[in-house]
């Protein structure tokens, strides 16, 4: 979701829930898209990406779902460990010969043990 | 292992300063990004470059510039150091379209 002013949005879960993290994008002409993990002190960490001609994409534990119609990209992570605990980026890239990456504000995920 | 890597993790530096940020890369990747990232606002792009000698205004470019020349190095120059750049700032690179991007592990600078 968007944040409001300076609040992320945050998702408590515990540990062992399936977890969904949602990113609504803005560019109907975005072809690619990227889930980003970034902890406490370090730079983001890819996930896992997705094209536009696919409407779903599954690594180990995560699974990516794109809906183009109303532009809504989610990050399902299965069976959630402590360690998942992090902000959840998704970023966008506009297509064409664009190489720019423009990312979301982030969503805080708390994992419960 | 790939590695993009920052010159600092920790910089202090007085208002009107000049301050070079350093990102190098070892992917021989063709593309190289600063971001500058602050609560609640995420990552905000402020240049990038595509090539050597090459550069683009993101979408913060104001009171920055950049530096690239040589393909692994990307330098970020704040001219005059303001509080208000105080900041997380990252650097990526990525090698092409539809590949992901990898990134530093950031800069966190304060301007006093």
């Amino acid at each position: 979701g968007e944040s409001v002013g300076l609040h992320l949005p945050t998702l408590s879960v515990q540990e062992g829930d399936n977890s969904i993290i949602n990113c609504a994008y803005s560019n109907s002409a975005s072809d690619y898209f990227i889930w980003y993990k970034q902890e406490s002190g370090k730079g983001p960490q890819f996930i896992i990406d997705i094209r536009s001609n696919m409407d779903k994409r599954q690594g180990q534990r995560v699974t990516v779902l794109l809906n183009k119609t109303v532009k809504h990209l989610s990050l399902q992570i299965a069976a959630t460990q402590p360690g998942d605990s992090a902000v959840y980026f998704c970023a966008e890239n506009s297509g064409g010969s664009n190489y720019k990456l423009t990312f979301g504000k982030g969503t805080l995920l708390t994992v419960n043990p | 292992d790939v590695k993009v890597t920052q010159s600092s993790r920790y910089l202090v530096k007085r208002t009107g300063e000049k301050v070079f940020l350093e990102c190098v890369q070892d992917m021989d990747h063709e593309n190289m990004f600063w971001y500058r990232q602050d609560p609640g606002l995420g990552l905000r792009l402020i240049y990038f470059s595509y090539d050597v000698k090459m550069k683009e205004k993101g979408d913060i470019p104001e009171g920055y510039s950049v530096s690239r020349e040589k393909k692994e190095r990307f330098s970020l120059i704040l001219e005059s150091a303001s509080t208000n750049q105080t900041s997380m700032y990252l650097c990526a690179s990525r090698q092409a379209l539809n590949t992901e991007a990898f990134f530093g592990q950031g800069t966190r600078l304060t301007v006093v």
